[in-house]
């Protein structure tokens, strides 16, 4: 059974672009989860999406979306990248309350 | 304000010796207190749920405790393979979220 994954594994970017992070759920789970992770922090919530729709927000501006799609593989998008976005993005996937996460994105943004 | 906070950051054990981290919480209506490891890199690994207070679950070498202010993570007798970043969420508050809250993590290093 495949847990969590996640592409690309990492990704190097200018200011300004944009950049398009996939995952896909754990067999069975219905709702993902995105998370940023700063070096040296735990990860901070950005959204997550059930029956693709974004349920829940955290304190993330505009510039990063995201989509789920009928097969509960998910996207993350963030237009206009700044230096501040270079971290490590986490998807979770969960069917009730325990999250499992993939092993991450790792942006970095020049 | 929903926040969660470990101790210590940094934790440093020789091979054997018992030691516990601690995560303190302060969430309205606590959904679940979660333990997670996570290695340099890599996303992080689920460990235990803890959803009331005086609940305990165990896996080989770790113990997770609860209480309503605050959950201990006990390692006995560690192995230099217990080496990691240990982090802790809570799910709950005010607005009845799904969303994870995260403490900065406790890292740990076991020596041989």
């Amino acid at each position: 059974d495949a847990g969590v994954t996640q592409s690309p594994t990492h990704l190097i970017k200018t200011r300004g672009q944009q950049v398009t992070l996939r995952c896909s759920p754990k067999s069975g789970h219905d709702t993902v989860s995105w998370y940023q992770q700063a070096l040296g922090q735990g990860p901070q919530f950005i959204f997550q999406y059930y029956e693709e729709e974004e349920r829940q927000r955290g304190n993330f501006p505009d510039r990063f979306s995201g989509h789920q799609f009928p097969n509960y593989s998910s996207e993350l998008n963030v237009n206009a990248l700044l230096l501040g976005d270079s971290a490590l993005y986490l998807c979770a996937s969960s069917l009730n309350y325990e999250q499992y996460f993939g092993p991450g994105t790792r942006l970095t943004v020049t | 304000e929903d926040q969660v906070t470990q101790s210590p950051e940094a934790l440093r054990l020789q091979e054997g010796e018992s030691s516990s981290l601690n995560c303190s919480y302060t969430v309205s209506g606590l959904r679940g207190l979660f333990w997670y490891r996570q290695d340099p890199g890599k996303g992080p690994e689920f460990l235990f749920t803890l959803y009331s207070a005086g609940e305990e679950k165990e896996k080989e070498r770790l113990k997770a405790t609860l209480t309503k202010k605050e959950s201990f993570l006990h390692i006995t007798a560690p192995k230099p393979e217990d080496s990691a970043t240990y982090l802790c969420a809570v799910r709950g508050g005010r607005y009845n979220t799904d969303k994870l809250i995260f403490g900065t993590g406790t890292r740990l290093q076991v020596f041989p």
